[in-house]
């Protein structure tokens, strides 16, 4: 069946710096999206990309949907503590179908 | 807009019994619901597809008769562990799925079976 890895798997880094991740596909995407998900609770919708080469941000979040269609970046500047949890990418089955593979995640700690 | 809640938010059970987890949209119908779990420090796995009046889809690997999808209604589906065991124990999440099919998430139920 189809993977996202997601790189890196976790993160360690200091408020106000800004945080590169990203997402990479054995299958082509036709939409990607991105969540997060706070400890303890369900995940939620940060950037959805419909296009490759797509660039959409939203506030201090930034992502791309690659030209291959195999893979996606997100970018966090000026990162602040609620920023912690744990980033996902997502995208729809390559059946047509709404069902939706989750990559395998990369947690954001910020040290104090 | 857009809310979907799931009861309980936690569960403790005995090993044996079976324990319902229900997953409401509250400010929108929808026709198809989906469950995941998710173990500590893993991703998101789906379980299964709900869909409104239907037979669920499951997943392979996934047993329907130990997992119970019934969605009776366009604002509710629920999921029934039947005998749950400790390897049951999980982080379970529903989403619903909106208008134009982007999917919203539950704050999912914590199950431990003891």
């Amino acid at each position: 069946g189809q993977q996202l890895n997601q790189s890196p798997q976790s993160m360690f880094i200091q408020e106000g710096e800004d945080v590169s991740m990203n997402c990479t596909s054995s299958s082509i995407f036709n939409t990607w999206l991105w969540y997060k998900q706070d400890p303890g609770e369900g995940p939620v919708l940060l950037i959805a990309l419909y296009k490759a080469g797509e660039l959409t941000s939203n506030g201090r979040l930034t992502a791309q949907f690659g030209i291959t269609r195999k893979d996606s970046f997100l970018n966090i500047s000026a990162s602040i503590p609620s920023d912690v949890g744990i980033y996902f990418c997502a995208g729809p089955s390559n059946f047509g179908n709404e069902k939706l593979t989750f990559g395998t995640g990369t947690r954001l700690t910020i040290i104090p | 807009g857009a809310v979907v809640s799931q009861h309980p938010s936690w569960v403790i059970c005995k090993s044996g019994t079976s324990v319902k987890i229900e997953c409401r949209s509250l400010d929108f119908q929808a026709t198809t619901m989906f469950w995941y779990r998710q173990f500590p420090k893993q991703s998101l796995m789906l379980m299964a597809t709900s869909n409104e009046g239907s037979k669920a889809t499951y997943e392979q690997g996934v047993e329907k008769d130990k997992f119970l999808i019934n969605h009776a209604s366009l604002t509710l589906s629920t999921l029934t562990v039947t005998s749950a065991h400790p390897e049951d124990s999980s982080f379970y999440i529903c989403s619903a799925e909106g208008p134009i099919d982007e999917q919203f998430f539950g704050p999912g139920t914590r199950l431990t079976v003891l």
